[in-house]
């Protein structure tokens, strides 16, 4: 079965500073690649996916991640954050297509 | 467009109790999924629902049921109710199979 592991619990940075969420994922075949954000007390907003092509993906709000095959990884950045940016951030799997398989999250905190 | 909309946003029951959550899609969305995300974890697969049948299952146990109505809309039920049960549930829509818009969750707890 599919699995992710989302390396960091907290990311604490500057904000205008770059920022880079880890997230590594485990199969044997070919999978889809998530990543979500949620704000307190709301649900999950989709910020970008891999599902084939380019392995640089651009999502929303300025965001973007690398799809590496070779080192399992997706990791997600962000060049400049911004105060408006401190939320909890999801990496999800899927290799059916609709059943996701989340990281347990990364706490993005950004202060001035 | 409406997104997704859950209700009621908060609710208190008793162990051994039973519950229901319900979900309407977003619009022109005809696929949704349920998932449950205890505290400080990330969200658990429950269920999926296609065309008013059950088309995928995650690791829960059946008195986890569900329902999907010829509008789309959608109903969570659990049935004896578990401490372990206090959580938030999260329904999404979709019109493919992946999950691409959340509503904001109900929050669930057990007493």
């Amino acid at each position: 079965a599919q699995s992710v592991t989302q390396l960091d619990s907290q990311v604490p940075v500057f904000e205008e500073a770059p920022v880079e969420l880890r997230c590594n994922y485990s199969s044997s075949v070919s999978v889809y690649l998530f990543w979500y954000v949620q704000y307190p007390n709301q649900g999950l907003q989709l910020l970008l996916k891999y599902l084939s092509g380019s392995t640089l993906v651009k999502g929303i709000n300025g965001f973007e991640a690398e799809f590496n095959k070779s080192q399992t990884s997706f990791h997600l950045r962000k060049p400049s954050v911004h105060i408006s940016d401190t939320a909890e951030y999801f990496c999800a799997v899927t290799l059916s297509g609709y059943a996701l398989n989340f990281g347990k999250g990364t706490s993005l905190l950004v202060t001035p | 467009e409406t997104g997704v909309t859950q209700s009621p946003t908060h609710l208190i029951k008793t162990r051994g109790q039973q519950v229901t959550l319900r979900c309407s899609s977003q619009s022109g969305h005809n696929t949704v999924s349920w998932y449950q995300q205890a505290l400080g974890q990330g969200p658990q697969f429950i269920f999926q629902y296609y065309r008013e049948e059950e088309n995928g299952r995650g690791n829960f146990p059946p008195r986890f049921s569900g329902l999907q109505f010829p509008n789309y809309s959608s109903e969570l039920n659990v049935n004896a109710l578990e401490l372990d049960d206090s959580a938030l549930y999260l329904c999404a829509s979709s019109l493919t199979g992946t999950a691409s818009a959340f509503g904001s969750g109900t929050r669930l707890t057990v007493v």
